[in-house]
C-alpha cells in the first residue's frame, strides 16, 4: 500500500515561513490535497490539486509537489495556523484514500 | 449551505455492532462521492470508506468485511453499518463529501466534513 510520511512537527515564528513537508514514492504524478485541523474540530480543506486553494483560504497557503515530495508552505504564518496538517492522496492501485500521520505545527 | 451531522455514536461492547447516519443538507448525496474518515484518540486520520455516485463501494483493509457503506436517497444520508467492533474501531468517525478531480488521472478530495461522531469500544 502506498505510504506518505510527514515530519511529526514543525515549528516557525510568527511572520515566518511554515514548510510541511508529505513524502511519497513519486508522489509527483499524484494530486496531493491538505487539511487543517485545530483540537476537538473537524478538518478542513486547504490546498487540494497539488496548488489550488478553496474559497475562503488565504492566499499565505500554498502548495507545491514533485519527484517525491509535496509541500505545503503557509507565508507569513500567524498565532491562529497552530494546527495539525494532513497531506492526502488517491493510490489508484487500491481504490483507497491515503493520508499522511500529520503535523503539529506550532507558532512560537 | 452544505452541511453534514453525524449521529448514531457511542459505547459498544467489543464483538458489538453500531449503525452511524450522516443527514445531509445542501447537495444530494446520491450523486457525489461520500466518504467515512476516522480518527482515533490523539492519533491522525485514517480513511474508513467511500461510496461513489454510481454505487461502488471500497473500504480500507482494516474494516473490509465488518464494515458497510450505504445511502438512503430519498433521506439524503449516509449510513456506516458496523459489526464485529473492535477497542482499536474507537475513534472520532468523520463524514465527507468527496469532490472528484481529473487532475493527473483523477483523485478525489473532502471539501466537507461533518463535526463526528465518537465510536468507543469497550466492555
Amino acid at each position: 500500500s502506498y505510504v506518505l510520511t510527514q515530519p511529526p512537527s514543525v515549528s516557525v515564528a510568527p511572520g515566518q515561513t511554515a514548510r510541511i513537508t508529505c513524502g511519497g514514492n513519486n508522489i509527483g504524478s499524484k494530486s496531493v490535497h491538505w487539511y487543517q485541523q485545530k483540537p476537538g474540530q473537524a478538518p478542513v480543506l486547504v490546498v487540494y490539486d497539488d496548488s489550488d486553494r478553496p474559497s475562503g483560504i488565504p492566499e499565505r497557503f500554498s502548495g507545491s509537489n514533485s519527484g517525491n515530495t509535496a509541500t505545503l508552505t503557509i507565508s507569513r504564518v500567524e498565532a491562529g495556523d497552530e494546527a495539525d496538517y494532513y497531506c492526502q492522496v488517491w493510490d489508484s492501485s487500491s481504490d483507497h484514500e491515503v493520508f499522511g500521520g500529520g503535523t503539529k505545527l506550532t507558532v512560537l | 449551505e452544505v452541511q453534514l451531522v453525524e449521529s448514531g455514536g457511542g459505547l459498544v461492547q467489543p464483538g458489538g455492532s453500531l449503525r452511524l447516519s450522516c443527514a445531509a443538507s445542501g447537495f444530494t448525496v446520491s450523486s457525489n462521492y461520500m466518504s467515512w474518515v476516522r480518527q482515533a484518540p490523539g492519533k491522525g486520520l485514517e480513511w474508513v470508506s467511500v461510496i461513489y455516485s454510481g454505487g461502488s463501494t471500497y473500504y480500507a483493509d482494516s474494516v473490509k468485511g465488518r464494515f458497510t457503506i450505504s445511502r438512503h436517497n430519498s433521506k439524503n444520508t449516509l449510513y456506516l453499518q458496523m459489526n464485529s467492533l473492535r477497542a482499536e474501531d474507537t475513534a472520532v468517525y468523520y463524514c465527507a463529501r468527496a469532490l472528484t478531480t481529473v487532475v493527473k488521472g483523477g483523485s478525489y478530495y473532502f471539501d466537507y466534513w461533518g463535526q463526528g461522531t465518537l465510536v468507543t469500544v469497550s466492555s
